[in-house]
């Protein structure tokens, strides 16, 4: 059974230009969340969705990040414009939780993204 | 702010003894605490959690231990395996945050032959 997939795996834009992360959570989960990896900050949690609905979004740095979800099996985090302080590791991960997101959250491979 | 905080950025053990990775938090209303695990290329994978109501909770060869009062949770892992040479992370969450996990910044952890 496959987990939580992300698309591309790596990514190399220019400055200025749109970027566009995609992820596929596990079926059956209600719960999906953006991450950031730094070196600076670690695992940054951006954004998370529960039942396709975005419930907290404090930690998108700016208006250039936006993320939607418009099923349950497809969510998007976009970037535009970039710019060379957004390269790091993006992270999806999904979770099932009738109580909260207090459990196991699965994560996919992540998204390397690298603005020149 | 960083409010859970692993301040080792790295270890090295050698095989067979016993590894020890630190976290400590600074919100008293986190109420889950969890570990996970990470090689090189790929998502974090969950590892052990453990409940504000407990102090211990044990998994084969990983235990967590939680020191409410000091605001600290500890990992032990033995006996330590090559295979355990990962970067750690720890990471707790709140309910009256949405329960959304915050991370520490990570342990790096090598075992030695």
């Amino acid at each position: 059974d496959a987990g939580v997939i992300q698309s591309p795996r790596h990514e190399v834009t220019e400055m200025g230009q749109e970027v566009t992360l995609r992820c596929k959570p596990i079926s059956g989960h209600d719960y999906l969340f953006w991450y950031r990896q730094t070196m600076m900050r670690g695992l940054e949690l951006l954004i998370y969705f529960n039942n396709n609905v975005p419930i907290d979004d404090s930690g998108m740095p700016e208006d250039r990040f936006s993320a939607k979800m418009p099923n349950a099996s497809f969510s998007t985090l976009k970037i535009q414009p970039s710019e060379p302080r957004d390269s790091a590791v993006y992270f999806c991960a999904s979770s099932f939780g009738s109580r909260g997101p207090t459990g196991e959250l699965f994560f996919g491979e992540g998204s390397r993204l690298t603005v020149l | 702010d960083q409010q859970v905080k692993q301040n080792s950025p790295s270890l090295s053990v050698q095989e067979g003894r016993i590894s020890i990775l630190n976290c400590d938090y600074t919100n008293s209303m986190f109420d889950y605490f969890l570990w996970y695990k990470k090689y090189p290329a790929e998502g974090p994978t969950f590892l052990i959690s453990i409940s504000s109501i407990k102090d211990k909770n044990e998994d084969g060869r990983f235990t967590v231990f939680l020191n409410k009062s000091a605001k600290h949770l500890s990992l032990h892992i033995v006996p330590s395996q090559p295979g355990d040479s990962a970067v750690y992370f720890c990471a707790a969450s709140a309910a009256n945050s949405g329960y959304a996990l915050n991370f520490g910044k990570g342990t790096s952890l090598l075992v030695t032959p």
